[in-house]
């Protein structure tokens, strides 16, 4: 039971580039989250899905896309990126009522030069 | 919309001493409640979490926290700090076990010897 896994752990990108940072979970949780942290300013979501074809915005949405086509993986797609989006990048699911909360991935470093 | 307060960026404890980090939340709902810790270059761990059960909850490493609705807080306590409690802790909050979690900014924990 391998929970949330996230690759890759480190990226360093060039202004302009794009991405797809990955997320997978295996315990069949219907909810997943993307959140950046940043120095000082905690967790912040960027965006959510309560379900396979289902997401919505968080509070930080810009500059990234989300799709959800399978319960298992929630890719966060960067489409052009800045160095505002240097951060580290969690990905996070859990069931309805949070009952167990939420299990958190390890993170992606990702750096924009 | 839901927030929470964590006062305090850094917090210094002495070994062996109490170890108090204070959690103000604001929601419209019921909120279910969360504290999460979180060692240098690692993903979030769930300290514990409220959801509208009993006010006091135990969680792991013998940490605990009060759910107070008339003080809308949930702060984090431990009787007697160990070395490997230096970490950062983040409360968190989200309504009616939605799938949107607040983050305070947390609090860098260090235990002096």
């Amino acid at each position: 039971n391998a929970g949330v896994t996230q690759t890759p752990k480190f990226q360093v990108l060039k202004t302009g580039q794009s991405m797809t940072l990955q997320c997978a979970q295996d315990m069949n949780h219907e909810y997943m989250s993307w959140y950046r942290q940043d120095p000082g300013m905690g967790l912040r979501l960027i965006h959510y899905s309560v379900g396979a074809g289902i997401t919505d915005q968080g509070e930080v949405p810009n500059g990234y896309n989300v799709s959800r086509s399978t319960t298992e993986d929630f890719p966060l797609r960067l489409l052009s990126a800045a160095p505002s989006q240097t951060s580290v990048y969690f990905c996070a699911s859990s069931s309805p009522g949070q009952v167990y909360g939420y299990t958190f991935g390890s993170g992606t470093r990702l750096t924009v030069v | 919309a839901q927030s929470v307060t964590q006062l305090g960026s850094h917090v210094s404890v002495s070994e062996g001493a109490l170890v108090l980090l204070r959690c103000n939340y604001s929601s419209s709902v019921p909120p279910y409640l969360f504290w999460y810790v979180q060692y240098p270059n690692q993903g979030l761990q769930l300290l514990l979490k409220y959801t509208s059960a009993a006010t006091l909850v135990k969680g792991i490493n013998g940490f605990e926290a009060e759910f107070k609705k008339s003080e809308t807080s949930f702060h984090l306590t431990k009787p007697s700090a160990h070395m490997s409690d230096a970490a950062e802790y983040f409360c968190a909050v989200s309504e009616g076990g939605n799938n949107r979690l607040a983050f305070g900014k947390g609090n860098q924990v260090v235990v002096i010897p």
